[in-house]
């Protein structure tokens, strides 16, 4: 199985900031990967899908870079809603595995 | 707009079979184009992809659950199915359905439902 390793695991950052999360690939996976925003209680959402591809309706603050196995997640300007927990996806092959998870939360 | 929906027991005794369903409205789980899957979350970890299925029947498992994971899928009602055998505590878990669109991605997901393994 391909391991996906996500950094930091959580992070502290104030509604403004620009922030960073990074996925890395235990493979090549090219440009396989995508991105999900989870609510408490809710499904995870897609947000960046083929390591920079913005889903419809994603606001555009959101972007994804990255390929072969090292892939960033970065939000421009946080705003409060964007505090959740976000999680990598690789889908190069089955099964397909997810990162453990970066909990993104208000300082 | 496409809605996913998963029913079935929230509670399993162990040793035995978990069983649940999506019902797909707002589009045909026929489509070419898309593969529909099965998705767990234990609490407070990740998620991890258990298996698909493709409106023909042909599937794909996870290797570490395909010994006890089946998925079919019934077009003539618009639903696909997950059934877990053998189950133990290890198997609680938040279980979503999701749509696989080429590329592997998940773009449109259930609300989930909890399924908790006890006696």
């Amino acid at each position: 199985d391909i391991q996906m390793t996500q950094s930091p695991s959580s992070l502290s950052a104030s509604v403004g900031d620009r922030v960073t999360i990074t996925c890395r690939a235990s493979q090549s996976i090219t440009r396989y990967l995508n991105w999900y925003q989870q609510k408490p209680g809710k499904a995870p959402k897609l947000l960046i899908y083929a390591a920079s591809s913005l889903q419809s309706g994603v606001p555009s603050r959101f972007s994804g870079s990255g390929s072969g196995t090292d892939f960033t997640l970065t939000i421009s300007s946080l705003q409060p809603e964007d505090f959740a927990t976000y999680y990598c996806q690789q889908s190069y092959s089955t099964p397909y595995t997810f990162g453990q998870g970066t909990k993104l939360e208000i300082k | 707009q496409l809605q996913l929906q998963e029913s079935g027991p929230g509670l399993v005794k162990p040793s035995e079979t978990l069983s649940l369903t999506c019902t797909v409205s707002g589009g045909s789980i026929s489509s070419s184009s898309y593969y529909w899957g099965w998705i767990r979350q234990p609490p407070g970890t990740g998620p991890e992809w258990i298996g698909s299925i493709y409106y023909s029947g042909s599937t794909y498992y996870n290797p570490s659950l395909k010994s006890r994971v089946t998925i079919s899928v019934d077009t003539s009602k618009n639903q696909f199915s997950l059934k877990l055998s053998s189950v133990t505590a290890a198997d609680t878990a938040v279980y979503y359905c999701a749509r696989t669109s080429l590329g592997g991605l998940l773009d449109y997901w259930g609300q989930g439902t909890l399924v908790t393994v006890s006696s």
